[in-house]
């Protein structure tokens, strides 16, 4: 159980386009979902975190108008990044926090978005 | 503020032990232990929610030292299959950051035959 499914897994755009990454918790809730940026060789940073029907949470540093994050559902939230630039190319990861779980439990990550912009 | 891990890197013959510790500035309330290989998400490998608490499966456990607000995971008789970055997450007590985990900057574990 505990499966997070994220897409695309590989994305590559011109610069100026926007781009969309869904992450999907399959068998489980997910109340809150967090969004991660990863450069290579270097360790998980936390860009947001998105919790169903409200808005976003962003960390210090993070562009809001930049990295829109939508969680329509308990299932469902999307990072759409707009007019990306090649400085925004980077590993994107989801994870997942079960509904009421702040225990037993470790969050599952969504197998990540390669975004490449050109 | 970010968990400090050590050490950043260590190789191994299989069959070998390692330790990687992860200690916080802060008070913790739980503490993560993921695994990732290259390219991929990272894999949960346990979480350790009680001063002293200590778990484990198979040949890896951890321990947790809310008074020193540290963890520790210890890998026995290490096998191939044990390389990858190892990440600890904190997630802190009290305040607003329910359940937000900050990473650790990784421990790159390689295990040679």
């Amino acid at each position: 159980g505990a499966v997070v499914s994220q897409h695309p897994s590989r994305v590559i755009c011109k610069s100026g386009t926007s781009v969309k990454i869904e992450c999907r918790s399959l068998d489980f809730q997910a109340t809150t979902m967090f969004w991660y940026r990863q450069f290579p060789k270097k360790s998980l940073m936390l860009m947001a975190t998105s919790n169903e029907g409200s808005k976003a949470t962003y960390e210090q540093g993070v562009e809001k108008d930049k990295f829109l994050i939508n969680h329509a559902s308990l299932t469902l939230s999307t990072l759409t990044v707009t007019s990306a630039h090649p400085e925004d190319s980077s590993f994107y990861i989801c994870s997942a926090k079960r509904q009421g779980q702040r225990t037993r439990y470790g969050y599952t990550f969504g197998s990540g978005t390669r975004l490449t912009v050109v | 503020q970010q968990p400090v891990q050590s050490p950043q890197a260590v190789i191994l013959r299989e069959g070998e032990d390692a330790v990687i510790n992860c200690s916080s500035s802060k008070a913790l309330y739980s503490v993560h232990w993921y695994r990732q290989k290259h390219g991929e998400a990272p894999v949960f490998l346990m979480i350790l929610l009680k001063g002293g608490e200590q778990k484990g499966h198979d040949k890896i456990s951890a321990s947790f030292n809310e008074k020193k607000q540290q963890s520790s995971l210890y890998l026995t008789a290490s096998q191939l299959s044990y390389s990858g970055t190892y990440f600890c997450g904190t997630d802190p007590a009290g305040g607003t950051s329910y359940g937000k985990l900050t990473f650790g900057q990784g421990t790159i574990l390689t295990v040679h035959p």
